[in-house]
């Protein structure tokens, strides 16, 4: 049974931000949301994970709502390299942190 | 280099024959494994090592599937009598610690004819 479910797809004109959204509404206390991305022929590439709180790094930003039942990806200024699928993905960390991937979403941005 | 490599990067095969696929992780990573993505698909987990043993092969579809990592670094995903189901893209990924975030390869993309 998928952890997570996201939209198949999306857009958003280059330079604007691009929210990409979420949903894992039976998460547990202890698990993480990571997001993934893959570039067409590349392999995933980390973008940034959390608990609880929000959290940013150079890539994006990531909005955890209160109660952790769904997540946003926030992609302040995309630009057409930011073209790619979008996995959000939830997972205990510990000793074997395999990745269980979804579909994701494809976020296709336009010129 | 200083990212995961793998080798070969195209490999076309024939249907009944074995192949052999190779996985350099980064240097010290003690984590390794392997995933298998298929057309429009995410990548499905195979394989896990953690260093030179199989911690986890509960992905592995059956026993034409086997994985070796003798040193603890380099990896190798066998596969004997291939099957046309079995083409799909093959991805490696390495890690220094215990949590989710992954280093990937650009992967081997298999095909039997």
């Amino acid at each position: 049974d998928a952890k997570t479910t996201q939209p198949p797809s999306m857009d958003c004109a280059e330079g604007r931000a691009a929210n990409l959204p979420c949903n894992h509404s039976t998460i547990s206390g202890n698990e993480y949301v990571y997001w993934y991305r893959q570039i067409h022929s590349q392999g995933p590439q980390y973008i940034i994970h959390g608990l609880k709180n929000n959290e940013t790094n150079e890539m994006a930003s990531l909005i955890i709502t209160e109660d952790r039942k769904s997540s946003t990806l926030i992609l302040p200024h995309a630009t057409l390299r930011d073209t790619a699928v979008y996995y959000c993905i939830v997972l205990i960390t510990g000793a074997n942190s395999k990745l269980t991937f979804g579909k994701g979403i494809t976020l296709s941005v336009r010129p | 280099g200083a990212g995961v490599s793998q080798t070969p990067s195209n490999k076309v095969t024939e249907k009944g024959k074995y192949v052999e696929l190779r996985c350099d992780p980064i240097s010290g990573h003690t984590a390794l494994y392997w995933y298998r993505q298929s057309l429009g698909q995410g990548p499905e987990f195979l394989i896990y090592f953690q260093g030179t043993g199989a911690a986890d092969d509960s992905g592995l579809p059956n026993d034409r599937f086997f994985a070796v990592r003798p040193e603890g670094s380099v990896s190798t995903l066998k596969i004997q009598r291939t099957e046309r189901g079995d083409s799909a893209v093959y991805l490696c990924a390495s890690s220094s610690t215990p949590l989710g975030f992954q280093f990937f390869g650009p992967g081997t993309r298999l095909t039997v004819l």
